[in-house]
């Protein structure tokens, strides 16, 4: 079945720091992906989709330019949270879809921790 | 638009216990739907779908049948193992791939 791979799955930062998350479909093509937002013992909150070859369309309310969203290549999303501080800990979600009617592959996460 | 509505939480079962968590949707046209399981730390893991009306999903003892009549894809287990312990979202997808999910159900089984 479709792989996501999400990586890494823990990292824990400096406030001021800037961290990159990657997304990587492993065994299909993801032109879309899309990253989630996960607040503890909440749902997800779509945050982004990340379209490949151009620019990320970001819900309302997400700082485009603090949650920088680069899709290179039909199998690589990238997320780098810049500057981050302590408000931004949270559990972070990339999904990709393999195609219509498959619903969405999810990575493992990535636990964001500032301090 | 396209929306999903599940049953609140938090849900505790003991072992063995029959389980439902309900969910109903609106929609245009013809969505396709999703469980997704989530355990502790981890991302979300696929656990069944449907695509049209009467569809059964099913996986590792869990069920759900796509209800158009009352647009509805309630989740039902005849016997939950602690291991069953997780959060559960339903979701659907629409023409446009658009995935939107409900708020999530965390269900506890104690031994």
């Amino acid at each position: 079945g479709a792989v996501v791979s999400q990586h890494p799955s823990r990292v824990i930062c400096k406030s001021g720091t800037s961290v990159k998350i990657e997304c990587r479909s492993l065994d299909f093509q993801a032109t879309t992906m899309f990253w989630y937002r996960q607040f503890p013992k909440q749902s997800l909150m779509l945050m982004a989709t990340s379209n490949e070859g151009s620019k990320a369309t970001y819900e309302q309310g997400v700082e485009k330019d603090k949650f920088l969203i680069n899709h290179a290549s039909l199998t690589l999303s990238t997320l780098t949270v810049t500057s981050a501080h302590p408000e931004d800990s949270s559990f972070y979600i990339c999904s990709a879809i393999q195609g219509l009617g498959y619903g969405y592959t999810f990575g493992s996460g990535t636990r964001l921790t500032v301090v | 638009g396209n929306s999903v509505t599940q049953m609140e939480g938090p849900v505790t079962l003991s072992e063995e216990a029959f389980l439902t968590i309900n969910c109903t949707y609106t929609a245009t046209g013809y969505p396709s739907l999703f469980w997704y399981v989530q355990y502790p730390g981890e991302g979300l893991q696929l656990l069944l779908k449907a695509t049209k009306a009467d569809d059964k999903g099913s996986n590792k003892g869990f069920e759900a049948t796509y209800r158009k009549e009352t647009t509805s894809f309630h989740l039902e287990k005849g016997s939950v193992q602690v291991s069953d312990s997780a959060v559960y979202f339903c979701a659907l997808i629409n023409n446009n791939n658009d995935m939107r999910f409900g708020a999530g159900t965390r269900l506890t089984v104690k031994p």
